[in-house]
């Protein structure tokens, strides 16, 4: 079955590091590009970056650009998400989510989510 | 980037037939195919219904069917049942420097 666990909930204060993470199996993970959604309570989804694990080369949406680092690590078919310094404004669900073919594809296989809680 | 205009709700009777509307640009809906939406029920991760404005994935319903007219992508599903009550995005690829974006979202209330 393919599929793609994330890690799970963490609770954070402002200013503290974190990085979360997403892993997936049943399927070639080199060979697919790997995305982060950001769904904040009660809003919408947002389109954060993407990266390739074959060659960790990663894409930002300019609204996320800077503010968060999209990684892989292939030899234990795990992507990651991480902040350097945490905001309130950080306080979200974290989607990982497979894309179907090449960066302006579908997200066909989503993990279940990984639920971030920063206090100020 | 600005997201995707969305209605925020529509509503049906079960049995009948809605469409989701998602109006973009020339920059993402108008100049690729590459529209998608995304059905979410309440605590639940989002689920591919369509991708590529029309395909349908393996194990999705033939009573959910996209289409594109310029800068606006639409989602008709027919047929409404009980279990289609949720929210719908939707998504198109903006090219390189942007990559993706979303709409604001549509919860669909089945009567």
């Amino acid at each position: 079955e393919v599929q793609l666990v994330q890690s799970g909930v963490e609770v954070k204060k402002a200013g503290e590091s974190l990085k979360i993470s997403c892993k997936g199996s049943g399927y070639s993970f080199t060979t697919y590009w790997i995305g982060w959604v950001r769904q904040m309570p009660g809003k919408g989804l947002e389109w954060m970056g993407i990266i390739y694990p074959g060659d960790s080369d990663s894409r930002y949406s300019p609204s996320f650009q800077g503010q968060v680092t999209i990684s892989a690590d292939k030899s234990v078919s795990t992507a990651y998400l991480q902040w350097s310094s945490l905001k309130a404004s950080d306080t979200a669900m974290y989607y990982c989510a497979r894309l179907k073919t090449n960066p302006g594809a579908a997200f066909d296989i989503w993990g279940q989510g990984t639920m971030v809680t920063v206090s100020s | 980037q600005s997201a995707l205009t969305q209605p925020a709700s529509v509503s049906g009777s079960p049995g009948q037939s809605i469409t989701i509307s998602c109006t973009g640009t020339s920059s993402d809906v108008g100049t690729y195919n590459l529209a998608s939406w995304y059905q979410q029920h309440p605590g639940k991760a989002p689920k591919l219904m369509i991708y590529e404005i029309y395909k349908r994935p393996s194990g999705v319903s033939n009573r959910f069917s996209g289409s594109k007219s310029g800068n606006t992508a639409s989602l008709t599903i027919s047929g409404l049942q009980a279990e289609d009550e949720a929210d719908y995005y939707c998504c198109s690829y903006a090219g390189i420097g942007t990559f993706g974006v979303f709409g604001g979202g549509t919860k669909l209330t089945v009567l």
